[in-house]
C-alpha cells in the first residue's frame, strides 16, 4: 500500500505565484488534514475534511484553500504565495477522527 | 478547548538507560490521547494511543505510556533506550466529538552511545 503520497516533495516559488499541493490517499480514509510545520515549532491545523465534499477551517486558513471532491485526494491551494508561507507542509489521514493518523513525507515549499 | 504540552524541547539519555518524554494536556470532556514520532524528512509515525481502559499503555518499538488523569499527563517511557530511538516525538490530544487533533510542538529525543 502506498498509504499517504504528497507532491512534490520540493518546490520554489515566487512571491506572488501560485501552486497546488497534491495528497492522496489508498486507505479509504474519512478524514484528512492539512498541516504546516515550521522549525522548532509542532505542526499547526491548516484544514481539514470529514468526507469528501466536507471540508473546515483549522487553526491557520489564511492563505490557502482546499476542495475535497472525492475520498483520495485532498488538494491544498495557494493563490498569493507570501514568504510566510515558507514551510514543510504534512497531509495526513484517518479511518475516524479518533484513529491514529497516517501521514505523507511532506512538501518542503520556499517562497522567494 | 483542547492543548497539550511538552515541557522539555530537548532530553538527552546515554543508551542503555529509561527514557520519559513529558505531556500533559488541558481537560475539557474525555481525551484521546497519542504519540508519534518523527524522524528527519519523513513524516510522522504513530506509536500509540490511549482511548480507554488500561493506564498503561503499550505501542511499538518498546514504548508505552501511562495515562494520568489526575495530573493531565501521558508521559512516553522505555526501560531501555537505543541510539535509533533519537528523533522528534510528538504529543497529541482529541476530545470527543472534536474533529480533530491538536499537537505539541515536539521534544527532541537523544540518546548518545
Amino acid at each position: 500500500n502506498a498509504g499517504v503520497t504528497q507532491t512534490p516533495k520540493f518546490r520554489i516559488l515566487k512571491i506572488g505565484q501560485s501552486m497546488t499541493l497534491q495528497c492522496t490517499q489508498d486507505m479509504n480514509h474519512n478524514y484528512m488534514y492539512w498541516y504546516r510545520q515550521d522549525p522548532g515549532m509542532g505542526l499547526k491545523l491548516i484544514y481539514y475534511s470529514v468526507g469528501a465534499g466536507i471540508t473546515d477551517k483549522g487553526e491557520v486558513p489564511n492563505g490557502y484553500n482546499v476542495s475535497r471532491s472525492t475520498t483520495e485526494d485532498f488538494p491544498l491551494r495557494l493563490e498569493l504565495a507570501a514568504p510566510s508561507q515558507t514551510s514543510v507542509y504534512f497531509c495526513a489521514s484517518s479511518r475516524e477522527s479518533n484513529q491514529p493518523q497516517h501521514f505523507g513525507d511532506g512538501t518542503r515549499l520556499s517562497i522567494l | 478547548a483542547q492543548s497539550v504540552a511538552q515541557p522539555e524541547d530537548q532530553v538527552n539519555v546515554a543508551e542503555g538507560n529509561p527514557l520519559t518524554v513529558k505531556c500533559t494536556y488541558s481537560v475539557s470532556g474525555n481525551p484521546y490521547l497519542f504519540w508519534y514520532v518523527q524522524y528527519p524528512n519523513r513524516g510522522l509515525q504513530f506509536l500509540l494511543k490511549y482511548i480507554t481502559g488500561d493506564n498503561l499503555v503499550k505501542g511499538s518499538y518498546g514504548f508505552e505510556a501511562e495515562f494520568n488523569k489526575s495530573q493531565t499527563s501521558f508521559h512516553l517511557k522505555k526501560p531501555s533506550a537505543l541510539v535509533s530511538d533519537s528523533a522528534l516525538y510528538f504529543c497529541a490530544v482529541r476530545y470527543t466529538n472534536a474533529g480533530k487533533s491538536t499537537f505539541g510542538d515536539g521534544t527532541t529525543l537523544t540518546v548518545k552511545p
